[in-house]
């Protein structure tokens, strides 16, 4: 089965400075990996997400960065702010499309 | 476009009863699937509806069950609720190939 690691739990920024929160999985066969930010009584809405044939995809601040080598990938906020402040959860399928998640970041931009 | 939609909102069981979860995916998705939500496990997955058929199981008991509607509305189902079984139920709707998911609100159960 797929296995994803999630870094950091906990992230705490300053307003207007970058995050990266970075996953790692292990089934070498996924080829789709999406970011989700879930807020305080909400269910998760998916933010951005990367195919596996791409390296990078940006939309506005936020970006995602695939290393399929490492087995890797990571999401990018710049110029964050306070709005931002959520729990971040990356996930990747397995072979047979079951999707497993990351443990969750928890995203705090300090005004 | 409307998003997704998941009745009830929140809900309070006993201990051996059973409870029905109900989801209305976006218009057009054909892709339901159900994800349980604690702060001990995380989001797992519970199974997926394509066309009225499960086509995706996760490794949950027999308790939980689940059925989609030709209209691509699905439901899903606990029978004999035990304390652990609290928990936010996701559920989430995509087009056909069952990526690019988007989440419902959740249903927040509470088992007593």
């Amino acid at each position: 089965g797929e296995n994803v690691e999630q870094h950091p739990s906990t992230l705490s920024v300053q307003e207007g400075d970058s995050a990266v929160i970075k996953c790692t999985y292990s089934d070498s066969a996924s080829n789709y990996f999406p970011w989700y930010k879930q807020e305080l009584g909400k269910g998760p809405q998916l933010i951005i997400d990367i195919r596996s044939n791409v390296g990078e995809k940006k939309d506005q601040r936020i970006a995602v960065t695939l290393n399929k080598t490492a087995k890797h990938f990571s999401l990018h906020i710049t110029e964050t702010q306070p709005e931002d402040s959520a729990v971040y959860f990356c996930a990747a399928p397995n072979t047979g499309n079951q999707f497993y998640f990351g443990t969750g970041t928890s995203l705090t931009v300090i005004p | 476009k409307a998003g997704v939609t998941q009745t009830p909102r929140y809900l309070i069981k006993t201990r051996g009863q059973q409870v029905t979860l109900s989801c209305s995916p976006i218009s057009g998705h054909r892709s339901v699937s159900w994800y349980q939500q604690t702060p001990g496990q995380g989001l797992q997955f519970l199974f997926e509806y394509f066309s009225e058929t499960q086509r995706n199981k996760g490794n949950f008991p027999g308790r939980f069950s689940g059925r989609q509607f030709s209209n691509s509305r699905s439901e899903m189902n606990v029978s004999t609720l035990e304390l652990g079984d609290s928990a936010l139920y996701l559920c989430a709707s995509s087009k056909q190939d069952g990526y690019e998911q988007y989440f419902g609100p959740g249903t927040r159960l509470t088992v007593t």
